[in-house]
Parts: structure tokens; sequence; C-alpha cells
């Protein structure tokens, strides 16, 4: 079945540092769509992006990613972190089409302090 | 902002009591979805629903778990026997009928099982 790899457990940062979160998955189908959801303390999760097209970038709220097929990969960026981005951020990945379940990384918290 | 509505927001229950949840989905979102976040913050996918129909649930969900989606009622999931290691955050989701669209969550069901 499906997969998806994140970096795992907890990640620490100094605000205005760069943030990266890695996501690589696999999959038997060669078009997914790709997700990353953020979950903020005591909220409920919601998307911050999402992408289908290969080698595109997509942003939103200062974040960016860009699906890489060759690599199966995923990866969320910023450039600066703010201690705003403190939260709890998931990898999905979904087939296109169909009525499929889509399948989460186990979660990356990210912690960014002064 | 998502308009998942989930209640209670915290159950308490003893060991082999049952602990019933409701989740009221999105408006026009036919899809359903319940998600248990563990202590360790990973989603372990329990039971889907389009409509009324199960579409997907996995075997313990199956075993100890009642859940259903009637039409004009809310959403619910069961569990007949809790057991300690039930205590978790329970979270619903809906989406519009294809897998590539974005999952939008309820706030949770907090279950502590004593």
């Amino acid at each position: 079945g499906d997969s998806v790899t994140q970096t795992e457990g907890l990640v620490t940062l100094t605000e205005g540092l760069p943030v990266m979160l890695n996501c690589t998955y696999q999959t038997i189908y060669s078009n997914p769509f790709l997700f990353w959801y953020v979950q903020h303390l005591n909220e409920s999760p919601r998307l911050l992006l999402k992408s289908f097209t290969d080698n595109k970038r997509t942003e939103h709220q200062g974040f960016h990613a860009t699906l890489h097929k060759s690599s199966s990969s995923f990866h969320l960026q910023k450039s600066s972190a703010q201690l705003s981005d403190s939260a709890l951020y998931y990898c999905a990945l979904s087939p296109s089409g169909g009525n499929y379940k889509p399948t989460f990384g186990k979660g990356t918290s990210l912690v960014v302090h002064p | 902002n998502s308009k998942v509505i989930q209640t209670p927001r915290y159950l308490v229950k003893g060991q082999g009591q049952k602990a019933k949840m409701r989740c009221i989905p999105e408006k026009g979102h036919p899809v359903v979805f319940w998600y248990q976040q563990n202590k360790n913050n990973e989603f372990k996918f329990l039971i889907n629903f389009q409509n009324q129909e199960v579409l997907q649930q996995i075997d313990m969900t199956e075993k100890r778990f009642s859940a259903e989606c009637p039409s004009n009622s809310p959403c619910s999931l069961e569990i007949q026997s809790s057991e300690a290691g039930d205590s978790a955050l329970y979270l619903c989701a809906s989406r519009t009928g294809a897998s590539q669209n974005t999952l939008y969550f309820g706030a949770g069901t907090r279950l502590s099982v004593l």
C-alpha cells in the first residue's frame, strides 16, 4: 500500500532560521496529490498546501513545497521561521480520482524559540 | 474555517463502559472520516463513509466500534467497551467526493478512559 515518511519527531529551530520538513512517499499511483496539514496546539488540523503538478512550487502563508515525482518528495520549506509556526505538521498522499482514503505521515512537531 | 462539528469535546469513561461521540460534517460533504490521534500525535484511520455507506474500516473498528452516518442526523462513533488504550483524540473529517480534495477536520473529542 501507499506510505508517507516524514522528518520524525521533534524539530527545534531558532526564530528567523529556515524551516525544512522532509516528506517522501511511496505509491503505485502515477498521479498522486500531496498535502501538508498543520495542527496548532488545541486546534484542529487544517490544510496548509497541496500539489498535484510535478516540479511546480506551491506556496501559502510563507510556506512552500514542490512535488518532485522523480524523487517522490514533497518537502515543506519556509525561509524564516516565526514563533507562530510552532505546530504539528503532517504530510499526506491521496491518489487522484476515485474515493480513496488519504495516507498520512506520522507528523513532525516543529518548535520555534526566540 | 472548518464547519465540522464534533461533540462532546471531552469524554471520560471507565473501562468497559460505552463511549459515544458525534460529528456533523460540513454541508455538502458526503465523505466522512474518523481518525484516532494517539499520544504520539499519529493519525490512525478508523473508518470512512460515503453518505450512509461504509467505504473502509480497520479490523479494530469492525470488532469493537459501532459507527454510522444516517441521513439527516449526525454521524456517530461508539466504542462498545472502552479500554485504557482507547484514550486519545478522535477526529472527524469530511470532504467532497474525490480523493484529491481537502479534508476538513473538526475540533475532536478527547476521550479519557480511567
